[in-house]
């Protein structure tokens, strides 16, 4: 069964850091390429993140560029994005999510999600 | 790449046949998808490639278009498929999507 697990979340100050993870199980972890999406209270998806299967390739939304930084451990099936200086409107749910191996790409599997809640 | 989608609510009956919109600030050949989002839960995709069926998705659901111009149809609607509707492209980055399309019981 394909599993994706974040975790990380929490609440932090503006300003402040916090690292998510994410353990995939049920399929070859290193043969697929990665997103982050995440997801404000009450709102729609908004794309943050994606990453290549050997990390070669790298992209960021404008509104993370400089601030967060995506990673992955192929070794240990995990998927990461360090959050640094945040700011209120980075508050959502983040959810790890799987790139269909197949060409044209689509996000075939998402996970539960890890909520982050950034408040003085 | 902006994805503009209409109507972003609507109300409808069950066996209603549905469309929902979605506009592609400039053109994307057929590199658009489409995801259902059910309260509380993850979202599902639903088609890629603007037209091909993810694999145990209901034919009831299908996708046109291309270019700049798409379109989901549900052609008549269940209990199970009120839910909110998101289009994403996939033709560069950064990846976007739409608003989202809710739909409900009328």
């Amino acid at each position: 069964e394909v599993q994706l697990v974040e975790s990380g979340g929490g609440l932090v100050k503006p300003g402040g850091s916090l690292r998510l993870s994410c353990v995939a199980s049920g399929f070859t972890f290193g043969a697929h390429s990665m997103h982050w999406v995440r997801q404000a209270p009450g709102k729609g998806l908004e794309w943050v993140s994606s990453i290549s299967t050997s990390s070669s390739f790298i992209y960021y939304a404008d509104s993370v560029k400089g601030r967060f930084t995506i990673s992955r451990d192929n070794a240990k099936n995990s998927l990461f994005l360090q959050l640094n200086n945040l700011r209120a409107e980075d508050t959502a749910l983040y959810y790890c999510a799987r790139k269909r191996i197949q060409v044209p790409a689509a996000i075939d599997f998402w996970g539960q999600g890890t909520l982050v809640t950034v408040s003085s | 790449i902006q994805l503009t989608q209409s109507p972003s609510f609507l109300s409808a009956s069950i066996g209603d046949r549905v469309t929902i919109t979605c506009r592609a600030s400039q053109a994307i050949g057929y590199y658009l998808v489409w995801y259902q989002q059910k309260p509380g839960e993850a979202p599902k995709l639903l088609i890629y490639e603007a037209s091909t069926l993810q694999s145990g998705v209901p034919s009831r659901f299908s996708g046109s278009g291309s270019g700049t111009a798409f379109t989901l149809t549900i052609s008549s609607l269940q209990p199970e498929d009120f839910a909110t509707y998101y289009c994403q492209q996939v033709n560069s980055f950064p990846r976007t999507f739409g608003g989202g399309t809710k739909v409900e019981i009328k």
